[in-house]
C-alpha cells in the first residue's frame, strides 16, 4: 500500500514550457486535491476532484488545468510555465470531506521555472 | 482578517520543555480541526484531530475554544523529534474550505 505517490519529485522548466504532474493513490479515495506551498505561506488549493470525471477550481486555479480520468489518478497540467509557478506541489486524497475526514498527502513535487 | 492565523515562530525550546501554539480562525462554520506536522521538505502528516472541546494523545493536547475561535496545541516533555512546522487546519466540511495555516516552526534544542 503506497498511499499517495507523485511523479516527478523534482523538475526544472523554462518559461513557456509545459508539463504534467501525476498523482496516484491506491486507497480507493473519492476526493483528490492539488495544492501549492510557497515559503511563509500555507498550502493553497489549486484544483480538486470529488470523483472520477469531475474537477473543480480551488483558491488559485489560474495557469493550471487538471484531469481525473481514472479514480486513482489526478493530473495537474501547466500549459505555459511562468516563474511565479515555482513552488512545491502537493497532491492529497481523502475518502470524503466530512467533519471527521482527513487528507493524506503525497511527498511533493518541487518545480523550478526559470 | 486571515482565515487562519498562526504565530510563525520560530519557537526554540530545550528538550523536556512544555510549549504551546495558538491558532485563530475566522470561519465560524468550522466543524472540526486538524493539527498537521510538516518536517522540512516533507509532506504534511496528520498529528491530531479535534471535534469537540479538545483531544489528548500522549504528550500532545489540543484545546478548542469555539466562542473565541481559537485552537491550541500543547506539547509536553518536548523531544528532539518534535522539531517541525505545525499546521492548523479548520475544516468546515467543504473541499474548498479546508484552509491551512502557514504554520508554526518548532525547534527542540538538546
Amino acid at each position: 500500500n503506497a498511499g499517495v505517490t507523485q511523479t516527478p519529485k523534482f523538475r526544472v522548466l523554462k518559461t513557456g514550457q509545459s508539463m504534467t504532474l501525476l498523482c496516484a493513490q491506491d486507497m480507493n479515495h473519492e476526493y483528490m486535491y492539488w495544492y501549492r506551498q510557497d515559503p511563509g505561506m500555507g498550502l493553497r488549493l489549486i484544483h480538486y476532484s470529488v470523483g472520477e470525471g469531475t474537477t473543480a477550481k480551488g483558491e488559485v486555479p489560474d495557469g493550471y488545468n487538471v484531469s481525473r480520468l481514472k479514480k486513482q489518478n489526478f493530473l495537474l497540467g501547466l500549459e505555459s510555465a511562468a516563474p511565479s509557478q515555482t513552488s512545491v506541489y502537493f497532491c492529497a486524497s481523502s475518502s470524503f470531506l466530512g467533519a471527521e475526514e482527513t487528507q493524506y498527502f503525497g511527498p511533493g513535487t518541487r518545480l523550478l521555472v526559470l | 482578517r486571515k482565515e487562519v492565523e498562526q504565530d510563525p515562530g520560530p519557537f526554540n525550546v530545550p528538550e523536556g520543555a512544555t510549549v504551546a501554539f495558538n491558532c485563530t480562525y475566522s470561519n465560524s462554520a468550522s466543524q472540526s480541526f486538524f493539527w498537521y506536522r510538516q518536517d522540512c521538505r516533507k509532506e504534511p502528516k496528520l498529528l491530531m484531530s479535534v471535534y469537540s472541546s479538545g483531544n489528548e494523545d500522549g504528550r500532545f493536547t489540543a484545546q478548542l475554544n469555539r466562542a473565541s475561535q481559537y485552537i491550541s496545541l500543547l506539547i509536553r516533555d518536548s523531544k528532539l523529534s518534535d522539531s517541525a512546522t505545525y499546521l492548523c487546519v479548520p475544516n468546515s466540511g467543504s473541499a474548498r474550505q479546508l484552509t491551512f495555516g502557514s504554520g508554526t516552526q518548532l525547534t527542540v534544542l538538546p
